[in-house]
């Protein structure tokens, strides 16, 4: 048990489907991010969330869209995605300005295939 | 831009014997080094940390090194056994937060039995 609760585990969707991938964080952390990972590269961060606004958007398509309603809270909205987007999707929090620096806590994962 | 570098890629090892994975970054604000341990099919846990104010830090098999003048850090694992096989991450974070949190590319640890 991480305290970063991820759903689904497992996704598989058609390019033209429309889905959403779920974080809940039981830490009371202030931070959520997504980030991506891919065979043979490194962890690849998507977007932060800090007190539920967004403060980083590393360039990600648009066919990525997060949502975060509340501190505890985290989805990625996906659709008309590509193959190359298959990936472990990562959902991580932490809490920011503490004594702790920062570690961000990761949950399980989701692993995402588009056929 | 700021970068972690990490070696070796791939560790292969004898049960018993020692590993040692090296991380060098860039960015002099960091301050704050964290070590993940993914194991397949899981997301990256945290297993060992080291603050800037600190040169080794020990816990049980486990030890990190710091070198803040070579911008050096280490994990060093001793009496290796094969539920060690995994893959390894080190980490480099300024004070300014941790979606500043840069990743290296990972080592994959085999453990031979």
């Amino acid at each position: 048990e991480t305290g970063v609760t991820q759903t689904p585990r497992h996704l598989v969707m058609g390019m033209t489907n429309k889905k959403s991938l779920k974080c809940e964080q039981h830490l009371g952390h202030n931070a959520m991010y997504w980030y991506k990972q891919s065979a043979k590269k490194p962890l690849e961060l998507m977007f932060v969330y800090n007190f539920k606004e967004q403060t980083e958007n590393n360039s990600v398509p648009s066919r990525f869209s997060p949502e975060c309603p509340n501190s505890s809270h985290l989805f990625l909205h996906l659709h008309t995605l590509q193959p190359e987007d298959s990936a472990l999707y990562l959902c991580a929090s932490s809490q920011e300005g503490s004594l702790s620096g920062n570690t961000i806590y990761f949950g399980e994962g989701s692993w995402l295939t588009v056929v | 831009g700021e970068n972690v570098e990490q070696h070796p890629s791939t560790l292969s090892v004898q049960e018993g014997d020692s590993a040692v994975i090296k991380c060098t970054y860039s960015d002099s604000a960091s301050n704050y080094f964290p070590w993940y341990k993914q194991e397949l099919g899981k997301g990256p846990q945290l297993i060992i940390d080291i603050r800037s104010n600190v040169g080794e830090k020990k816990d049980q098999r486990i030890a990190v090194t710091l070198n803040k003048t070579a911008k050096h850090f280490s994990l060093h694992i001793t009496e290796t056994q094969p539920e060690d096989s995994a893959v390894y991450f080190c980490a480099a974070i300024p004070n300014t937060g941790g979606f500043k949190t840069i990743f290296g590319a990972g080592t994959r640890l085999f453990v031979k039995a």
